[in-house]
């Protein structure tokens, strides 16, 4: 079974702090990306990356960046957290073949920016 | 505008019934539709997906019909039992080259009362 990891399920931090969230897949995935998780908007998209050291913008990019240094792992930066930072922070995964192409989500990081 | 629509409030059903939940979008042509369900707390777990030129797709109690000309997706689970109680999310698939783009409606929260 394919396995999606996110280093905290819970994270609690200040305005203006760095805040790294990590993601794991152990499934020699291609494909990783980050979105975030709010009541009644949906997942959004907000970073993706299709190969080792390869990155794309999703849907909103703004206050946040990504590294891929290996393929099995993606982590998410908020480079100087603030408030309307607090989400559900879900990472994904998928193969990268056509019609192969379902996401594996892991269990989510719930962060609140106080 | 771009948009992607489930039915805000949730549905509520008696065991044993047809549950069904709906999708429409506008302003997107995808190449591939896909449902996840999504239990309190946890990521979203794949459930089925279909294709442009496919009508219906089925996977045991789970039905899915995708009709391109109204812009809209069916989901049916028949035969409903309570541990189908999640909240249910489509998903445009935007397939681009070797990574799929999914742009998330908001879900549809399904209760089945025994």
């Amino acid at each position: 079974d394919v396995k999606v990891t996110q280093s905290s399920r819970y994270l609690v931090k200040r305005t203006g702090e760095k805040v790294f969230l990590e993601c794991v897949q152990d499934m020699d995935h291609e494909n990783m990306f980050w979105y975030r998780q709010d009541p009644g908007l949906g997942l959004r998209l907000i970073y993706f990356s299709y190969d080792v050291k390869m990155k794309e913008k999703g849907d909103i990019p703004e206050g946040y960046s990504v590294s891929r240094e290996k393929k099995e792992r993606f982590s998410l930066i908020l480079e100087s957290a603030s408030t309307n930072q607090t989400s559900m922070y879900l990472c994904a995964s998928s193969l990268g073949v056509t019609g192969l192409d379902e996401q594996f989500f892991g269990p989510g990081t719930r962060l609140t920016v106080l | 505008s771009q948009k992607i629509e489930q039915n805000s409030e949730a549905l509520n059903i008696q065991e044993g019934k047809t549950a069904t939940l709906t999708c429409n979008y506008t302003n997107y042509s995808p190449a591939y539709l896909q449902w996840y369900r999504q239990d309190p707390g946890r990521g979203p777990v794949f459930l089925l997906l279909i294709r442009e030129n496919e009508k219906e797709k089925r996977k045991e109690r789970l039905k899915v019909t995708f009709d391109t000309t109204l812009k809209q997706s069916l989901f049916h689970i028949t035969a409903s039992q309570p541990a189908d109680s999640a909240t249910y999310l489509c998903a445009l698939d935007l397939r681009r080259g070797g990574y799929n783009k999914l742009i998330f409606g908001a879900g549809t929260r399904l209760a089945v009362h025994p």
